[in-house]
């Protein structure tokens, strides 16, 4: 079975650029999670959807942040403008809601802003 | 919010040697995850643990479940250079199904 699919794998882009992550979830599950990893503050939640719903965006740094689930197996996060602070890398996770809830994680989007 | 504390944060071992971490939480969990994160790649489940006191291994790797429900421990036995990476662990209530991570153990193993 497939895991979570993101994309890119790399991205690097001028600061004030828009950039948009993407996220496949695993097929049957109905949780998506999306993280930031980076040396200073480690991994941080940023946002949750449960069944296309947004449960939680507390971890979202601001307004230049957002993140959608425009069908049950997909999502994006965005960020615009992008500052040269966003760069880190960028994790999806998804879990199946009402199973254990183990997240599987994806890849990772490693984002540098210039 | 409910804080991980892991330690330690890096270990520096022999191949062959036993390895010890833990991970305490002034909060209670309902459920326990370590993960292991290579260079490059997105963090990959080790163990999950349900019950308190629940004791769970998966080859070389064990790992417990608190009594109190607000520390776990995971074990690594005799040690071998591919278990290099960072490990994390997480904690997870039913009140909702996101994760608080720990800060992560360094592990380097020499050969």
């Amino acid at each position: 079975d497939a895991g979570v699919i993101q994309s890119p794998r790399h991205e690097v882009t001028e600061m004030g650029q828009e950039v948009t992550l993407r996220c496949k979830l695993i097929s049957g599950h109905n949780s998506l999670f999306w993280y930031r990893q980076t040396m200073m503050r480690g991994l941080e939640l940023l946002i949750y959807f449960n069944n296309n719903v947004p449960i939680d965006d507390s971890g979202m740094p601001e307004d230049r942040f957002s993140a959608k689930m425009p069908n049950a197996s997909f999502s994006t996060l965005k960020i615009q403008p992008s500052e040269p602070r966003d760069s880190a890398v960028y994790f999806c996770a998804s879990s199946f809601l009402g199973g254990g809830n183990e997240q599987f994680f994806g890849p990772g989007t490693r984002l540098t802003v210039l | 919010g409910q804080q991980l504390n892991q330690s330690p944060q890096s270990m520096f071992i022999q191949e062959g040697e036993d390895v010890s971490m833990n991970c305490t939480s002034s909060s209670i969990f309902n459920t326990w995850l370590w993960y292991k994160q290579d260079p490059g790649e997105g963090p990959v489940l080790l163990i999950a643990l349900y019950k308190a006191g629940e004791l769970t291994s998966n080859g070389r790797l064990t790992a417990q479940f608190g009594i109190t429900r607000k520390d776990s421990f995971l074990n690594i036995s005799a040690s071998i250079p591919s278990d290099v990476g960072i490990y994390f662990c997480a904690g997870q209530t039913h009140n909702n199904n996101d994760m608080r991570f720990g800060a992560g153990t360094r592990l380097t193993v020499k050969p």
